[in-house]
């Protein structure tokens, strides 16, 4: 399975600061996508990074792929209340997306 | 219609029976998914559509589960005789091409709970 999984599992910050969540995988990927769940509900995309991209920049988040390592991170800066969410990682090869369990922020003002 | 809707956004039912659960995806996705979230799980792949091509239906969980969809329009998620386990958030998805090379757009999911 090329099933990401984040790390960590829930994560809990004050507001202003930086928020760092991880992604591993197994196997080779295209492309790796992060999504953010609010309330259980519908998921949004946030950012996709291909396999020959390292670092990708989208306002206030940053994402990271090393390919040799088969991990992603995903970076907030200056975290808001509104941040407070599940965000996903979701990894892209020969099968449909395959999504992780999930990182659940708590952005605390 | 901007997004991709679901309908019921509620639904809840009695063991063993049938439910029936639809998606509109956004105009000229050809790309349609199928996934399940059960409480503080991530998502479990489905199904997908992609234009006429035969469903990749390797995700289903049992033949008790199946879905259809009219060309690249409305897709029909059908669970019978449910049963307790499948109580959860069924999200559907769509996107402009199949493999994941789009991102996907989800609608606002379906709760189901069988009791």
């Amino acid at each position: 399975s090329q099933q990401g999984e984040e790390d960590p599992q829930a994560l809990s910050i004050q507001e202003g600061e930086n928020a760092t969540m991880n992604c591993s995988y197994k196997t080779s990927i295209n492309n790796l996508q992060w999504y953010r769940q609010n309330s259980g509900r519908g998921l949004v995309h946030l950012i996709l990074i291909r396999s020959n991209e390292r670092e990708k920049h989208s306002g206030r988040l940053r994402v990271t792929l090393d390919t040799s390592k088969k991990s992603s991170s995903l970076l907030i800066t200056a975290s808001r209340a509104a941040d407070t969410a599940s965000y996903f990682c979701a990894t892209e090869g020969n099968t449909p997306l395959v999504f992780g369990k999930g990182t659940r922020l708590s952005v605390i003002a | 219609g901007a997004g991709v809707s679901q309908s019921p956004s509620n639904k809840v039912t009695e063991k063993g029976k049938d439910v029936e659960l639809r998606c509109d995806p956004i105009s000229g996705h050809t790309a349609l998914y199928w996934y399940r979230q059960r409480l503080g799980q991530g998502l479990e792949f489905l199904i997908y559509f992609q234009g006429n091509s035969a469903p990749d239906k390797s995700g289903l969980p049992s033949d008790r589960f199946s879905a259809e969809r009219t060309g690249e329009s409305v897709s029909t998620l059908t669970i019978q005789r449910t049963q307790q386990e499948d109580s959860a958030v069924y999200l559907c998805a769509s996107s402009l091409d199949s493999g994941g090379r789009n991102e996907q757009f989800f609608g606002p999911g379906t709760r189901l709970t069988v009791l």
